[in-house]
């Protein structure tokens, strides 16, 4: 079974401070790790991807990855309110038993940032 | 400007009938897909083609068509057999494998009367 767990929240950050946002992934053996951000009603864009064991940092943003736990996080540092969105966490399952291919998305998390 | 464009961003649609939605890229990508999202939920893979002229089934693929004759353009066909339509329908694209990253269009809402 594919599965891409995400907490749905409403995650509520004071802004300025860190939003921290988590993934976790059923398949041990997956290879390519996404964050998109979707603002209501529009479609999702990409924030970073990530393929490797450590933090890749992007601005404001740093993904976190850990193949042995198998989850992944991202990190929004001086949080502001233009950050509020819904933040979809992909990934490309390792899929052996045949069927559909690419990304896995989680249901994402509702992240609100309080001016 | 590269990118990808979906058309029309409404639809609506009378019980029974067929729609076709639009989607066109010029960023030369091999691989495109179509989703679907319900409210409150993640993005569900109807159909994908890494090539011109052959498309996979996704995994919710039941009342869905689709056809890639040009490497530009992956039209996705609601038919009357799809019972539960309404929804955000959002194509992608990706340089070649599933995996790569994929850039998505802006998306057509469609709606059943």
């Amino acid at each position: 079974q594919k599965e891409v767990e995400q907490n749905s929240g409403p995650l509520s950050v004071p802004e300025g401070a860190i939003a921290s946002l988590n993934c976790t992934y059923s398949d041990r053996g997956s290879q390519s790790f996404f964050w998109y951000r979707q603002y209501s009603g529009k479609s999702p864009e990409l924030i970073m991807s990530i393929y490797s064991n450590g933090d890749k940092e992007d601005g404001r943003f740093t993904a976190q990855l850990n193949k042995a736990s198998q989850y992944v996080s991202l990190l929004i540092r001086d949080s502001q309110p233009s950050d509020s969105a819904t933040y979809l966490c992909a990934v490309n399952l390792f899929y052996s038993g045949g069927g559909a291919d690419g990304l896995t998305f989680g249901k994402g998390t509702h992240l609100i940032i309080q001016p | 400007d590269g990118g990808i464009t979906q058309s029309p961003k409404y639809l609506f649609r009378k019980e029974g009938q067929n729609v076709t939605l639009s989607c066109e890229q010029n960023l030369n990508h091999d691989a495109m897909y179509w989703y679907r999202q319900d409210p409150g939920q993640g993005l569900r893979l109807i159909y994908y083609s890494q090539i011109v002229n052959d498309f996979q089934k996704g995994d919710i693929a039941e009342g869905y068509s689709v056809s890639r004759e040009k490497k530009e353009s992956f039209p996705l066909t609601v038919t009357s057999a799809q019972k539960n339509p309404t929804a955000f329908y959002l194509c992608a694209s990706s340089i070649d494998r599933p995996g790569d990253t994929q850039y998505f269009g802006p998306g057509t809402r469609l709606t059943v009367l």
